[in-house]
């Protein structure tokens, strides 16, 4: 079946950086996209990026673009999110999710990771 | 990017009741790529719909969407207990994929 584990969650003071993982298991992760999609708590879904099956395209919502990097080895199974000068409006839990049906980089998601929350304090 | 709107906030039934969950966009969405998804407390989010009013795999068959363009719905025909959650639509037809506020559906 398929599995999506994230990683790498804590507490990080402002301007500091955190990298998060998500093993992948129970399917072809070299065939998929995949995205990370945060939500602050008590708070709605925000798509955060994607990256595609082949790691050849790589996009991100306006509010990470420069911050984060997301990136994948496809010899581990494993989805990273690279942030650097984290906010405290990116507090949040992050999930990992696979990309089922797409519109360019923009896709609907079939299975999610149970998420690791990030809380950006001082 | 395209904004969704979802009515109503809370949604307060009893189950056995019918319930009818709206996704407004701000503008067309392209070919009804519009999802669905359910949300429980401390759990991930779980696809319920594609496409707009296709069942993901393994949904059970009270969940039913439909809709077209800028209008959209959820419909849960009879609600069971595990189906009070919090749901959001999700537009992926243009860039950057975008989700609703959601709504909360609450026993009544």
């Amino acid at each position: 079946q398929v599995q999506l584990v994230e990683s790498g969650g804590g507490v990080v003071q402002p301007g500091r950086s955190l990298r998060l993982s998500c093993a992948a298991s129970g399917f072809t992760f070299s065939n998929s996209g995949m995205h990370w999609v945060r939500q602050a708590p008590g708070k709605g879904l925000q798509w955060v990026a994607v990256i595609w099956y082949d790691g050849g395209q790589k996009y991100y919502a306006d509010s990470v673009k420069g911050r984060f990097t997301i990136s994948r080895d496809v010899s581990k199974n494993t989805l990273y999110l690279e942030m650097n000068s984290l906010r405290v409006e990116d507090t949040a839990v992050y999930y990992c999710a696979k990309a089922l049906s797409c519109s360019g980089g923009s896709c609907s998601h079939d299975f999610w990771g149970q998420g690791t929350l990030v809380t950006v304090s001082s | 990017e395209i904004v969704l709107t979802q009515s109503p906030g809370t949604l307060s039934l009893s189950p056995g009741e019918r319930a009818t969950l709206s996704c407004r966009a701000s503008q067309s969405v392209r070919s009804n790529y519009l999802a669905w998804y359910q949300q429980r407390p401390g759990r991930a989010p779980r696809l319920l719909m594609d496409g707009a009013s296709s069942r993901a795999t393994g949904i059970p068959d009270r969940f039913s969407g439909s809709g077209s363009g800028t209008d959209f719905t959820l419909t849960i025909s009879r609600l069971e207990p595990e189906d009070f959650a919090v749901y959001y639509c999700q537009q992926y037809g243009s860039s950057p994929e975008t989700f609703g506020q959601g709504t909360k559906v609450e026993i009544k």
